[in-house]
């Protein structure tokens, strides 16, 4: 089955600072990659996403990058802002499974 | 509300008591997860459903936890004999397809 490793676990910026989140994935068949980002006593919200045939995708301030050969994807927020600080979850899957998590990176963002 | 809705919102429940949790999908939403999470831990996989049946059950930690989806909209995750162990935030999700998975606020269950 799919194995999913997400580092860093725990990851402080400046404001206005860019900050990186990287996984990497174990199933070569996976083709969806989502990230989610969870607040204290919430659910996980998606905010981000990118299927297998696109190298990269670019939202506002946040993008996620895809190396499909590597394995491994990546979310990428500019100018932090102090409301980006949460724990952010990276998955991935193919069509007709779950998706499976990476465990979690904490984002501090300080003003 | 359009989010997908989880019933209750805590529950407290006493070792070797049974319990439901509750899954309000959004509405035409065909696949539904439950996953469980523990504290600084990712959601861990239990059970999704295609429509009213199980695709993939293989999550369920042990012969207590089951869950049925009966008309493939509303979802119950049931737990038997409840063990302190099982504490941990529950979370449901629904997707229209691959992906796309939007989360409830998730139930936390403790067990005491």
């Amino acid at each position: 089955g799919e194995n999913v490793e997400q580092h860093p676990s725990t990851l402080s910026v400046q404001e206005g600072d860019s900050a990186v989140i990287k996984c990497t994935y174990s199933d070569s068949a996976s083709n969806y990659f989502p990230w989610y980002k969870q607040e204290l006593g919430k659910g996980p919200q998606l905010i981000i996403d990118i299927r297998s045939n696109v190298g990269e995708k670019k939202d506002q301030r946040i993008a996620v990058t895809l190396n499909k050969t590597a394995k491994h994807f990546s979310l990428h927020i500019t100018e932090t802002q102090p409301e980006d600080s949460a724990v952010y979850f990276c998955a991935a899957n193919e069509a007709g499974t779950a998706l499976i998590f990476g465990k979690g990176t904490t984002l501090s963002v300080s003003s | 509300g359009a989010g997908v809705s989880q019933t209750p919102s805590n529950k407290v429940t006493e070792k070797g008591k049974y319990v439901e949790l509750r899954c309000d999908p959004i509405s035409g939403h065909t696949a539904l997860y439950w996953y469980r999470q523990s504290l600084g831990q990712g959601p861990e996989f239990l059970i999704y459903f295609q429509g009213t049946g199980a695709a993939d059950d293989s999550g369920l930690p042990n012969d207590r936890f089951f869950a049925v989806r009966p008309e493939g909209s509303v979802s119950t995750l049931k737990i038997q004999r409840t063990e302190r162990g099982d504490s941990a935030v529950y979370l449901c999700a629904s997707s229209f397809r691959q992906g796309e998975a939007f989360f409830g606020q998730g139930t936390r269950l403790t067990v005491v």
